[in-house]
């Protein structure tokens, strides 16, 4: 069975910490994987990847394949208050379209 | 890209009732999806809705029970049927691949007394 697991499930860090959040799957027949950002119900998209190694960055958010070792991190340097929300990781298999979650890691960060 | 809306935002039903939830899109897509969210879980999908066909749908989730229109490349509907507190979820439409991503709708909050 596919499946997508985030760790931490919680995190709590103070404003300019840098943090990382990390997501392993299982998947049959992988198409790529997306992080979104979510802080009131509509998920936001911030990356998809495809390609093992190769970083995708957008200002202080970064994020990273290996597809040999089935797992993806995000990275958020200097962290501000308003990063604080849901980060949800996902999984296109095949050619399907359709996304499987993982959990979720829940940020807090304090001013 | 793709903007997507959903009709209603939120609303509170009494138990055994049924909702429709209205989602549009500004272009003609070919994959639309439904997605449920219960309070503090991540999103799971409950089907794929097709154009022309019935919808397909995941393990846990039936027609009967969330049945699904699909008119057209732009428009679907989701209905929750005879509902139960357990129901209270926030459901979203989603559609893509479009480019690069996967879009969401604003999302429908739906509290069942």
């Amino acid at each position: 069975e596919d499946k997508v697991v985030q760790s931490p499930l919680s995190l709590v860090v103070h404003e300019g910490d840098t943090v990382t959040l990390n997501c392993s799957y299982e998947v049959t027949n992988f198409r790529s994987l997306l992080w979104y950002k979510q802080e009131k119900k509509a998920p936001t998209f911030l990356f998809m990847l495809t390609s093992s190694g190769i970083e995708k960055k957008s200002g202080r958010l970064s994020s990273i394949l290996d597809k040999k070792e089935l797992f993806s991190i995000l990275n958020i340097t200097a962290t501000q208050t308003g990063d604080s929300a849901v980060y949800l990781c996902a999984v296109v298999p095949s050619n399907t379209g359709k996304l499987i979650f993982g959990q979720g890691t829940t940020l807090q960060v304090k001013p | 890209s793709a903007v997507i809306s959903q009709k209603p935002s939120r609303d509170i039903c009494q138990r055994g009732t049924s909702l429709t939830i209205q989602c549009q899109v500004d272009s003609q897509v070919t994959m639309m999806f439904w997605y449920r969210q219960q309070p503090g879980q991540s999103l799971t999908l409950i089907a794929t809705a097709n154009q022309g066909s019935e919808a397909t749908y995941e393990s846990g989730f039936v027609i009967d029970k969330f049945p699904i229109s699909r008119p057209n490349l732009t428009f679907s509907t989701l209905t929750v049927s005879n509902m139960s507190p357990e129901d209270s979820s926030i459901y979203l439409c989603s559609v893509g691949p479009i480019g690069n991503e996967q879009f969401f709708g604003p999302g429908t909050r739906l509290t069942v007394l």
